[in-house]
């Protein structure tokens, strides 16, 4: 049962446009959710998070979207770069402190053509 | 600051043999969890381990154990080898277990089993 789940498996965009990443979740309890980048031959790393409490984050060229009852989440890179391409997952938490457990999806290849 | 460092980067091994992962977290982390990344299943949460302790674990079969030493650094070891433990696995820490940290990643071990 995959409670967090990204359904594009890639994704392709010219340079300069607006990259969506899509991910939904199944789990009512997911409090926060976290956005990670990876290259290939390296680890993911962070890119921005949202709290269930708010429903937009923002930083830089990069925004997450969060509608709750649709359980629905979304990252928008405004412009997109050749830099972006990469793998990015979606991750989600239940609670914090001693239960940090991040439930991932499995990834959207992005892809910015030049 | 020196990122999370795993080693080795790639390890070849046969069904039925035990296997060692190392991950030494970013000074002064005092979290350590260790994640299974294949292309059919994504990100898999293994377990957590803050100082010395498990302190989360995922769906995963007792061949799969870990340790944390008094210096934070982690091991992970998986016995009985099977073709299906093919996958990278990668390590992250964070410095405490409160609040909304971040994990930062390393760039795993790349295992392979024949």
């Amino acid at each position: 049962d995959q409670q967090v789940k990204q359904n594009s498996p890639s994704l392709s965009v010219q340079e300069g446009r607006i990259s969506i990443l899509n991910c939904d979740y199944t789990n009512s309890m997911f409090d926060y959710f976290l956005w990670y980048k990876k290259y290939p031959a390296e680890g993911p790393t962070f890119l921005i998070s949202i709290s269930s409490i708010k429903d937009k984050n923002e930083d830089g060229r990069f925004t997450v979207f969060l509608n709750k009852s649709a359980k629905h989440l979304s990252l928008h890179i405004v412009p997109s770069q050749p830099g972006d391409s990469a793998v990015y997952f979606c991750a989600a938490r239940v609670g914090g402190g001693s239960n940090y457990k991040l439930t991932f999806g499995k990834g959207t290849l992005l892809t910015v053509n030049p | 600051k020196a990122g999370v460092t795993q080693t080795p980067r790639y390890l070849i091994k046969t069904r039925g043999q035990q296997v060692t992962l190392s991950c030494s977290p970013i000074s002064g982390h005092r979290s350590v969890s260790w994640y299974q990344q294949t292309p059919g299943q994504g990100l898999q949460f293994l377990f957590e381990y803050f100082s010395e302790t498990q302190r989360n674990k995922g769906n995963f079969p007792g061949r799969f154990s870990g340790r944390q030493f008094s210096n934070s650094r982690s091991e992970m070891n998986v016995s009985t080898l099977e073709l299906g433990d093919s996958a990278l696995y990668l390590c992250a820490s964070r410095q405490t277990l409160q609040g909304d940290e971040k994990l930062f990643f390393g760039s795993g071990t790349q295992l392979s089993v024949l």
